[in-house]
C-alpha cells in the first residue's frame, strides 16, 4: 500500500546551518506530496507542497522537489533558525485518483531542534 | 475565520467511559478527516468523511465511530474508551476544489486510565 519514510531523527542544528530532511514514499498512480510542520502544543501547518513530477514547492526558504525517478520528497533549507525547531511530517495523498478523497498517508515525523 | 476548532482540548477518561470529540470548520469545506498522532508514528487517518451524509473508515477505525452533523460539523465517539487510545486526536478539512491542501485543527489530546 502506500506509505511515506523520513529519515530517523531527533535532528539537532546550530542556527545557520543547512537542513535536509529525506523523505521517500511508495505509491500506486501520481500522488501529491507535502510537508508539514507542527510547532510545540499545535496543530499541523501546511509547509509546502507539489503536485506532480518535477515541480519544487517552497515556502519561508524551505525547498522540496517532487523526484518521481527517485520517489522522493526532501526538505532543505539554506539557513535554519531558532524558530525552525519544531516536527516535520513528510505526507503523500493517494494516488489512486478521485476515491482517494484527499486522504493524506503521513510519515512518522522528525524532531528539530535549532541552538542558538 | 477561526478555521478548524476542536473542543476539548484535554480530556482524561476511565477505561470504559464513553466521550464524543467535536469538531468544526467555517471553511464550507466538504470533506474533513479525524486522525490520531502516536509518537513515532506521524498521524493515522481515523475515519473521514468526503460529503454530508458520508462517512468511510480510515486505517485504524476500530473502538471509535464519527458523525457527519452537517457540513461543518464532524464528531468522533469512543463508546468505550480503552488505554489503547491514549492519542492526541487532529480534526482536518480539505480546501475545494480540490488541491488536496488538509487545515487542521489544534488537537485534543485524550489520556484513558
Amino acid at each position: 500500500g502506500d506509505s511515506v519514510t523520513q529519515m530517523e531523527g531527533p535532528v539537532t542544528l546550530s542556527e545557520e546551518a543547512f537542513l535536509t530532511i529525506n523523505c521517500t514514499y511508495t505509491a500506486t498512480g501520481y500522488p501529491s506530496l507535502f510537508w508539514y510542520v507542527q510547532y510545540p502544543g499545535e496543530g499541523l501547518q501546511l509547509l509546502l507542497k507539489a503536485t506532480k513530477a518535477d515541480d519544487k514547492g517552497s515556502n519561508k526558504g524551505f525547498e522540496a522537489t517532487y523526484r518521481k525517478e527517485t520517489t522522493s520528497f526532501h526538505l532543505e533549507k539554506g539557513s535554519v533558525q531558532v524558530s525552525d525547531s519544531a516536527v516535520y511530517f513528510c505526507a503523500q495523498t493517494g494516488g489512486a485518483g478521485g476515491t482517494s478523497y484527499g486522504k493524506l498517508t503521513f510519515g512518522q515525523g522528525t524532531i528539530l531542534t535549532v541552538h542558538p | 475565520n477561526a478555521g478548524v476548532t476542536q473542543t476539548p482540548k484535554f480530556q482524561v477518561l476511565k477505561t470504559g467511559q464513553s466521550m464524543t470529540l467535536q469538531c468544526a470548520q467555517d471553511m464550507n469545506h466538504n470533506s474533513m478527516y479525524w486522525y490520531r498522532q502516536d509518537p513515532g508514528m506521524g498521524l493515522r487517518l481515523i475515519y473521514y468523511s468526503a460529503s454530508e451524509g458520508t462517512t468511510d473508515k480510515g486505517e485504524v477505525p476500530n473502538g471509535y465511530n464519527v458523525s457527519r452533523l452537517n457540513k461543518r460539523e464532524f464528531s468522533l465517539r469512543l463508546e468505550s474508551a480503552a488505554p489503547s487510545q491514549t492519542s492526541v486526536y487532529f480534526c482536518a478539512s480539505r480546501t475545494e476544489p480540490s488541491t488536496d491542501t488538509q487545515y487542521f485543527g489544534p488537537g485534543t489530546r485524550l489520556t484513558v486510565l
